[in-house]
Formats: C-alpha cells, structure tokens, sequence
C-alpha cells in the first residue's frame, strides 16, 4: 500500500529551467492537492484538484501549474523556475469519506540557483 | 477571512512529562475539522489527531489528546507520557469549507533525555 508517491525527492534547477513534480495516489481518492513549505510559514495551498479534469488556485499559484491527468496523477509543472520557487513541496490526497483526513507524500526539496 | 495561529515556535519537554502545544484559529462556518499533523525530520507529515467541529467530546489517540474551546476558537494538544520520538515539528491545521485547509506556522517540540 504505497499512499502518495511524488518524484523525484530531490531536484535543483538552474532559474529559468522547467521541471514537472510527479504526483500519483493508489486510494482511490477524489481530491489531491499541492502545497508548498517554507521556514516560518507552515504549508501554503498552491493548487487542488476536486475531482478528475478540474482544478483551482490556492494562496499561491503564480508560477505553477497544475495537470489531473487522472484519478491517480496529479502534476505540478513550474515553467520558468525561480530562485523565490525554491522550496519543499508536497502532494496530498484527501479520503472524502474518512473524516477529510489529508494523506501526504514524502515532499520534494526543489533548488533554484 | 480563515486563519491559524501557532504562537509557540518552539517547546521542549522532558522525556516521560506533559507538553501541550497551543492552536487558536478564526473561521465564520459553523461546521468544519480541526487536525494536528506531526512532521518529524524524515519530512513526512502525519496525522496525530483530528476533531470535527460539532463534537462537544474532545477527541483522543493515546497518549495525544485535544482540549476543543469552540467558543474561544482554541485547539490546543497535549502530549502525555512524551518519548524520544515525539520530537518533531507539530503543525495545526483547520478544514472551514469545502476543500481547502489551512496550516499554522508549526512548533518545534524537543523531547529532552
């Protein structure tokens, strides 16, 4: 029972740079989300995904975007990556039926020089 | 506007005594979820501890439990029994709506030998 696998776990980027963090869920959850962390300001929401072909911007989306290719995956794609992107980000599913228990993954510690 | 607060950045406690860790939060919806999430240096966050709303009694895993003030918006945990592996960053987090969920600033708890 794997959870929430995100990859890679580790990535540093040149600023300019493109990279997609990978997000997949084997629960059989509706929602999934992506959320950021940074020294001193908990998780910020950067998208979420209801259900399977929708989406919506959380605290934080300028710079990010987001892709439910299905029930499982959801992908995180930073186009033109910054230095201000550096960051540990995490994927979460949610259990709709289970008390709206969010689900995480091990986080990516992304670098941007 | 919804918002946690987590006013202690850091807390030690001696192994095997009591700690409680503080949580104040704002929200206008009468009905919503209440979480403590523990993340320890391996980064994956857990979930200790959850508390719907519109449950006087207030909830309890173990050696974790909560103290629910619902008028004075106050979701405090308290750690009995602490251990080594109680150490870790502690993050509180509110569920007011549909979807997104909203994460204090965390405390670092030091478990002392």
């Amino acid at each position: 029972n794997a959870g929430v696998t995100q990859t890679p776990k580790f990535q540093v980027l040149k600023t300019g740079q493109s990279m997609t963090l990978q997000c997949a869920q084997d629960m059989n959850h509706n929602s999934m989300y992506w959320y950021r962390q940074d020294p001193g300001m908990g998780l910020r929401l950067i998208y979420y995904s209801a259900s399977e072909g929708t989406t919506d911007k959380g605290e934080v989306p300028n710079g990010y975007n987001v892709s439910r290719l299905n029930k499982r995956e959801f992908s995180l794609r930073l186009e033109s990556a910054a230095p201000s992107q550096t960051s540990v980000y995490f994927c979460a599913s949610r259990d709709d039926l289970a008390a709206n228990v969010l689900t995480f993954g091990a986080g990516s510690r992304l670098t941007v020089l | 506007a919804q918002t946690v607060t987590q006013s202690q950045p850091e807390m030690s406690v001696q192994e095997a005594e009591t700690v409680t860790l503080s949580c104040t939060y704002d929200t206008s919806e009468s009905d919503y979820y209440l979480f403590w999430y523990k993340q320890p240096p391996s980064r994956q966050m857990i979930l200790v501890i959850r508390q719907e709303a519109y449950k006087q009694q207030n909830a309890t895993e173990n050696r974790f439990s909560v103290n629910f003030q619902k008028a004075a918006k106050s979701f405090s945990l308290k750690i009995s029994d602490s251990q080594l592996g109680d150490a870790a960053m502690y993050f509180c987090a509110l569920l007011s709506g549909t979807y997104k969920y909203i994460f204090g600033t965390g405390t670092r708890l030091k478990v002392l030998a």
